[in-house]
């Protein structure tokens, strides 16, 4: 079984700060990828940031960076800049390389950024 | 990225009647699609996984006879919510993938309210 855990509900953060989001999983699969979405308010889905469990080097994607932290099975989000449009609901989730490859989400962190 | 487009975005219905969601891949062949469900401040939950020609695997507790999914081409799959009553208003999505070991693109979203 899967399991993603993101424990901050909420987070704030000034603009032109950065934070870091949370996110701990749970699997005794070798092979998985680690992914991060944002949800604003009208419901898409944008895909952020991908790790595999067999990269070696943190993924980043322009002010997105995920710290992969892999004996701790750890993949926090780190935004760099914070801007005012970046305010919405952040999403880890876990792919597993195996099955129908589903992906499993965590309950998500709202994030609200303020001037 | 690939473009998955979810039609209607949102559906009123009266309690009692069904309503069909479409998911359509739009320039790529989804091998794959995924329907998920979403509740208000709420996580993203798998439904069901749904491959092209074979019939779509539940996840445990998702009534197969209430959520119908049809998955008849590479292109379109559609969740269908029969004999809706208020407790399945939600927020439905999709995503779909070419292939495994590719990203899953997700779709707008239908928001379903039966009233």
């Amino acid at each position: 079984a899967q399991k993603i855990t993101q424990t901050q509900p909420g987070m704030f953060v000034q603009e032109k700060e950065a934070v870091t989001l949370d996110c701990t999983y749970d699997t005794s699969d070798q092979s998985y990828g680690l992914f991060w979405y944002k949800q604003p308010s009208s419901g898409e889905m944008i895909f952020l940031i991908y790790q595999g469990s067999y990269d070696e080097q943190n993924a980043t994607e322009g002010r997105y960076s995920l710290n992969f932290q892999k004996a701790r099975k750890s993949a926090n989000l780190v935004i760099s800049a914070s801007q005012l449009g970046d305010s919405a609901m952040y999403f880890c989730a876990m792919r597993l390389n195996t099955g129908f490859q589903k992906l499993v989400f965590g309950t998500g962190t709202r994030l609200l950024v303020s001037p | 990225g690939a473009v998955v487009s979810q039609h209607p975005s949102r559906v009123i219905c009266k309690s009692g009647t069904s309503v069909k969601i479409e998911c359509r891949s739009l320039d790529f062949q989804a091998t794959t699609m995924f329907w998920y469900r979403q509740f208000p401040k709420q996580s993203l939950m798998l439904m069901a996984t749904s491959n092209e020609g074979s019939k779509a695997t539940y996840e445990q507790g998702v009534e197969k006879d209430k959520f119908l999914i049809n998955h008849a081409s590479l292109t379109l799959s559609t969740l269908t919510v029969t004999s809706a009553h208020p407790e399945d208003s939600s927020f439905y999505i999709c995503s779909a993938r070419r292939t495994k070991n590719t990203e899953a693109f997700f779709g707008q979203g239908t928001r379903l309210t039966v009233v």
